[in-house]
């Protein structure tokens, strides 16, 4: 069966720091792959999504990037944070059908 | 990406029908329905799928009108552990099926 990972669960950090949000999945290949973010008391918005290998699409300008090394990997990074980058950070795959698997998200607080 | 509206929210007794109808004037030939379910600090979870007339799945059923500018998630016998925020999207293959989450119906369920 399919699984997703992401770490940390959790994770604080000081404005102007680096971040680097990782995400795999295990028991499919070739997947699509995507970012979302939830801000406090508002719905998901998606960052990022993938088709393959090195291929990205962003859908918010942002000080965010994303990256996708290997088949099942997916990265999250920016060179610093601003306070506004705290949320819930998502990340979810897609196989052959529609429907799209969410992993179990990372709560990152910017400080 | 077709946008949706739906109501902010609803409130229903244990085992009563829940009916949730979300509008996309703007849906495109090759888009499809689909709903999800979101509890507090998870991630969304897939509830079902369609393209015009009706589905039903083991979770829920879901209605489409010829037009396809309408659709209405149709949720039996409520218990206190589906109170969730219920999304409905629409579904393009041209952006990779990437999903554009609006605030979703905020479903509270009460004895």
């Amino acid at each position: 069966s399919q699984t997703i990972h992401q770490w940390p669960a959790t994770l604080v950090q000081p404005v102007g720091s680096p971040l680097s949000l990782e995400c795999t999945v295990e028991g499919t290949s070739n997947p699509n792959l995507y970012w979302y973010r939830q801000a406090a008391g508002r719905g998901l918005q998606l960052l990022f999504y993938s088709v393959g290998i090195g291929q990205i699409s962003s859908e918010v300008p942002q000080n965010l990037s994303a990256s996708r090394p290997q088949d099942r990997q997916f990265i999250l990074s920016s060179k610093k944070l601003l306070l506004s980058d705290s949320g819930f950070y998502l990340c979810a795959w897609r196989g052959t059908r529609i429907e799209q698997f969410f992993g179990p998200g990372t709560r990152l607080t910017v400080l | 990406l077709a946008k949706t509206t739906q109501p902010i929210s609803m409130d229903s007794y244990e085992g009563q029908e829940v009916n949730i109808t979300c509008s996309h004037n703007n849906i495109a030939t090759n888009d499809y329905i689909t709903w999800y379910q979101q509890f507090p600090s998870q991630g969304p979870r897939f509830i079902i799928q369609g393209y015009k007339t009706k589905v039903t799945n083991e979770v829920a059923s879901l209605f489409i009108p010829a037009d396809r500018k309408s659709s209405t998630l149709s949720l039996p016998r409520v218990s206190l552990s589906d109170t969730a925020v219920y999304y409905c999207l629409v579904v393009a293959s041209n952006s990779g099926y990437a999903l554009n989450f609006g605030k979703g119906t905020s479903l509270l369920v009460t004895p």
